[in-house]
């Protein structure tokens, strides 16, 4: 079993505001840190595959860090706008790819 | 592109019948589909997963006699709740990956099972 955490549980910001959030998972036997949006009603959308320690990723106004040594990713939210709320999730994939562990997720919510 | 469906959204079912939840990959074909389950607050755990044209792999833990799970194609996966009871309620999601790949998941957008 891999414990993959994320914290906070929730965080509420105002629209403007920077923010970051933290997913931590073992760091042996590491493969891959993937980071997804999960919007009210809708499916989870894949943000990031990181794999390499040191990587850091971009898609707009979101980018995410990852410390493979001691076992940590970083999502950062710049300038966060209410379409950025949304439940952020982190999962670590066993060797095979065929099993993720999910973090519990972090709960956005900006407000206007 | 990489959308995947899930049928139906909410259901609610009286206590010892069975519900079936279609999972489709509506643009790519998916030798792989998973099925997981979320209780309030907690994480997205595995249940099982679906090979396509061969037996599910369950987790430990899950009673395959219990969730029956079916992948006749490449494109749908069916995760069927026999005998429900009420202990059964949950979130089921699902999720695809592209034939050939090993890397991200595709979810569905999940079905929330009340079970009376």
């Amino acid at each position: 079993i891999l414990n993959v955490e994320q914290s906070p549980q929730s965080l509420h910001v105002q629209e403007g505001d920077s923010t970051n959030f933290t997913c931590s998972f073992p760091s042996s036997n590491f493969y891959a840190l993937h980071w997804y949006r999960w919007e009210t009603a809708k499916s989870p959308e894949a943000l990031f595959v990181m794999t390499l320690n040191g990587d850091e990723k971009k898609k707009g106004r979101i980018s995410a860090t990852l410390n493979t040594k001691e076992g940590y990713s970083y999502l950062y939210i710049k300038g966060s706008q209410p379409e950025d709320s949304a439940t952020y999730l982190c999962a670590s994939p066993k060797y095979n790819f065929n099993k993720f562990y999910f973090g519990s997720g972090t709960k956005l919510n900006v407000k206007p | 592109g990489a959308v995947v469906s899930q049928h139906p959204s909410r259901v609610i079912c009286k206590s010892g019948t069975s519900v079936k939840i279609e999972c489709r990959s509506l643009d790519f074909q998916a030798t792989t589909m998973f099925w997981y389950r979320q209780f309030p607050k907690q994480s997205l755990m595995l249940m099982a997963t679906s090979n396509e044209g061969s037996k599910a792999t369950y987790e430990q833990g899950v009673e395959k006699d219990k969730f029956l799970i079916n992948h006749a194609s490449l494109t749908l996966s069916t995760l069927t709740v026999t005998s429900a009871h009420p202990e059964d309620s949950s979130f089921y999601i699902c999720s695809a990956r592209l034939a050939g790949t090993q890397e991200t998941q595709y979810f569905g957008p999940g079905t929330r099972l009340l079970v009376l």
